[in-house]
């Protein structure tokens, strides 16, 4: 069945420094790849997303790039803030825009991110 | 506020107790998930409606489950008999292009 694999947290930068977070994927047909946010007291919010490969989603300074011959969807960001410590989930969907189908996800287990000022 | 709500946010029972849990999506959106969270894990899927159709189950969903979605609108998700292994985030979502937006979840207690 499909399954998402992330970095381990939680990850610790100070501020301006390099964001990267790893992800992989498994799946049996040709998923599109979600990264979700989820602040601390808020629900879960779509960050970037990208529907084939080699797209890269883009989205506040964030990017990701669909790697089909490595399964991989890592997300960047050239210099995090203070604000952007969260909760960071990679996600996939196999049947999008297949209409009429079921758009279920599948999480990975998420990686917590703090940025120390 | 034009999004995905859910009621009650927490909820506290005492195991054997039966639970209902509502969600209101997005009010265009045809497609409703209910999703599980637990501890340090990322959401797993449990069921999935188009319009007032349950179309999908995950083997999450036990017997003690079901879930209903009258006339396409607001879904409510029933837990009976609870135990304490059914503590966790119950998270509703919406979409009608294939993006979902996420409510703010009900966090679910058992003692």
């Amino acid at each position: 069945g499909d399954s998402v694999t992330q970095m381990e947290g939680p990850v610790t930068l100070s501020e301006e420094a390099f964001l990267t977070i790893n992800c992989t994927y498994t799946a049996t047909g040709y998923p599109s790849l979600f990264w979700y946010v989820q602040y601390p007291g808020e629900g879960l919010q779509l960050l970037l997303k990208a529907t084939k490969a080699d797209d890269k989603g883009s989205n506040k300074g964030f990017e990701a790039t669909y790697r089909k011959e490595t399964t991989s969807f890592h997300l960047e960001k050239g210099s995090v803030q203070v604000s952007d410590s969260a909760v960071y989930f990679c996600a996939l969907s196999d049947h999008w825009g297949s209409g009429g189908s079921n758009y279920k996800l599948t999480f990975g287990k998420g990686t917590l991110l703090t940025v120390n000022p | 506020d034009t999004g995905v709500s859910q009621n009650p946010r927490h909820k506290i029972t005492k195991r054997g107790q039966n639970v209902t849990f509502r969600c209101d999506p997005i009010s265009e959106h045809n497609r409703l998930y209910w999703y599980r969270q637990t501890l340090g894990q990322g959401p797993e899927f449990l069921t999935y409606f188009q319009n007032e159709a349950q179309l999908e189950k995950s083997r999450l969903l036990s017997d003690r489950f079901s879930a209903e979605r009258p006339k396409g609108s607001f879904s409510t998700l029933e837990i009976q008999r609870t135990e304490q292994g059914d503590s966790a985030m119950y998270l509703c979502a919406s979409d009608i292009l294939g993006e979902q937006f996420f409510g703010p979840g009900t966090r679910l207690t058992v003692l």
